[in-house]
């Protein structure tokens, strides 16, 4: 069965570190994955997605992501955090580009200092 | 503008009232979505439809049902909503699966 897993529930970094967020995934065949922001009040907005070839994938806001299938990950980066990015990050998998499944993980709520 | 309309944004009903939430998409999208967000639970997805009159339960379907008679609109249905379904509900819609989903603004739901 497909999952999703964020280990890190709550992240604070300082304005203009860096940042990763983890996201491990379990699925049988060739995921399809994905990264959404929500901030506070709000909807979700895409960040980017993984289909297949390049390995990472570059996204809206300055943020990327890695696809690793040997430890089944999918990590977000970004280079240097601004205050604007406090919010909650959720990893997605879905299984194939015929089907409307897609799987969240439990969130990564973002805490930028000043 | 595209994009994915849920209505109402705010609802408190009463235990066993049947209650509708609906969702529009204006993107000719095949394929649309409702889940439900709770603190700690992420999103869970309730069911998903491919295409007009094609649905399918998601994870955790219990309590609810759609419905995909047009290709614009999926709305969610508690025939007889309970407290356990207090909640923030999102639907949203996509060109394919896989290409992601387009979120709608959000329904915050409060069974008393």
């Amino acid at each position: 069965a497909q999952s999703v897993t964020q280990p890190d529930i709550h992240i604070t970094v300082s304005e203009g570190a860096s940042l990763e967020l983890r996201c491990n995934y379990s699925y049988g065949a060739t995921p399809y994955l994905f990264w959404y922001v929500q901030s506070p009040g709000q909807g979700l907005q895409l960040l980017l997605k993984y289909f297949s070839g390049d390995t990472l994938v570059q996204g809206i806001k300055g943020f990327e992501a890695e696809f690793k299938r040997s430890q089944s990950s999918f990590n977000l980066r970004k280079p240097s955090v601004h205050w604007s990015d406090a919010a909650e990050y959720f990893c997605a998998v879905g299984g194939s580009s015929n089907t409307g499944k897609l799987i969240f993980g439990q969130g990564t709520t973002l805490q930028v200092k000043p | 503008e595209a994009q994915v309309t849920q209505n109402p944004r705010y609802l408190i009903t009463v235990t066993g009232k049947k209650l509708t939430v609906t969702c529009s998409q204006n993107m000719n999208h095949e394929y649309m979505s409702w889940y439900r967000q709770d603190p700690g639970l992420g999103l869970r997805q309730i069911y998903y439809s491919m295409n007009v009159e094609v649905t399918d339960k998601g994870d955790v379907p219990e309590g609810y049902k759609v419905s995909r008679k047009e290709k614009r609109n999926f709305p969610l249905i508690l025939e007889s909503p309970s407290p356990n379904q207090t909640s923030l509900y999102f639907c949203a819609s996509s060109f394919q699966g896989a290409y992601g989903y387009t979120f709608g603004s959000g329904t915050r739901l409060t069974v008393v």
